[in-house]
């Protein structure tokens, strides 16, 4: 079957750095998408990764290694408006997103 | 502004009603999308649609019917609704299949007594 794992819950302090990983195991691939859901609201999109390696993006950073299965979100420089859940999502070979349960970051001042 | 718009933001339904989730784009995306979305589980795809005049079945499809009669609307159909189908409802859109770049709209709670 297919499946995405990420923590539940990371708790990080204001200014800090915080790293959300992500496993998958999944029929093909075409693509690692990284959310972001505040409470109560859509998921918006953060980042893509289909090759090996880091895509920095401001304050963020997704790292992707296909041999591996797995990938990481970086945060920089937290702030309170971080608090969100992060979503981890998986393109399979038939074009379809398998999503990970999420991972809730608490960011403590 | 563009973007996606849902309605209702928030239903009580009695089980055994019919309720119909209404999601309207205005960003000419091709591809449309209902997920439901449960504590503790990922995104679960019900439905979705390539292009108009399309559809096709996601991972949890039963007891959901869906139509695409346009570009711009995809509206949900619980043609019977049983307490397992409490949950938040998100429809999205996308410019193309091939990418993972979803946009959402703001979600339906949808509570089944």
């Amino acid at each position: 079957g297919q499946n995405i794992d990420q923590p539940t819950e990371m708790t990080a302090t204001e200014g800090a750095i915080v790293q959300i990983n992500c496993t998958y195991q999944t029929s093909g691939f075409n693509g690692l998408f990284w959310y972001q859901q505040h409470a109560g609201e859509a998921p918006t999109f953060l980042s893509y990764n289909v090759l090996d390696g880091l895509e920095e993006k401001g304050r963020f950073s997704s790292f992707l290694s296909r041999s591996k299965g797995y990938s990481y979100l970086l945060l920089k420089e937290l702030q309170m408006k971080d608090s969100a859940s992060y979503l981890c999502a998986v393109m399979d070979s038939n074009y379809q997103l398998i999503w990970g349960a999420g991972t809730k970051l608490i960011i403590k001042p | 502004i563009a973007g996606i718009t849902q309605a209702p933001t928030s239903q009580i339904l009695a089980a055994g009603r019919r309720m119909t989730l209404r999601c309207t784009q205005d960003m000419r995306h091709n591809a449309m999308y209902w997920y439901r979305q449960d504590l503790g589980l990922g995104l679960r795809l019900i439905h979705y649609s390539n292009t108009a005049g399309t559809t096709g079945k996601g991972e949890v499809p039963d007891g959901y019917s869906v139509s695409r009669a346009n570009t711009d609307d995809f509206p949900l159909t619980l043609a019977s609704a049983v307490p397992s189908q409490t949950s938040v409802y998100f429809c999205a859109s996308s410019d193309s299949t091939d990418t993972g770049e979803l946009f959402f709209g703001e979600g339906s709670r949808l509570t089944v007594l």
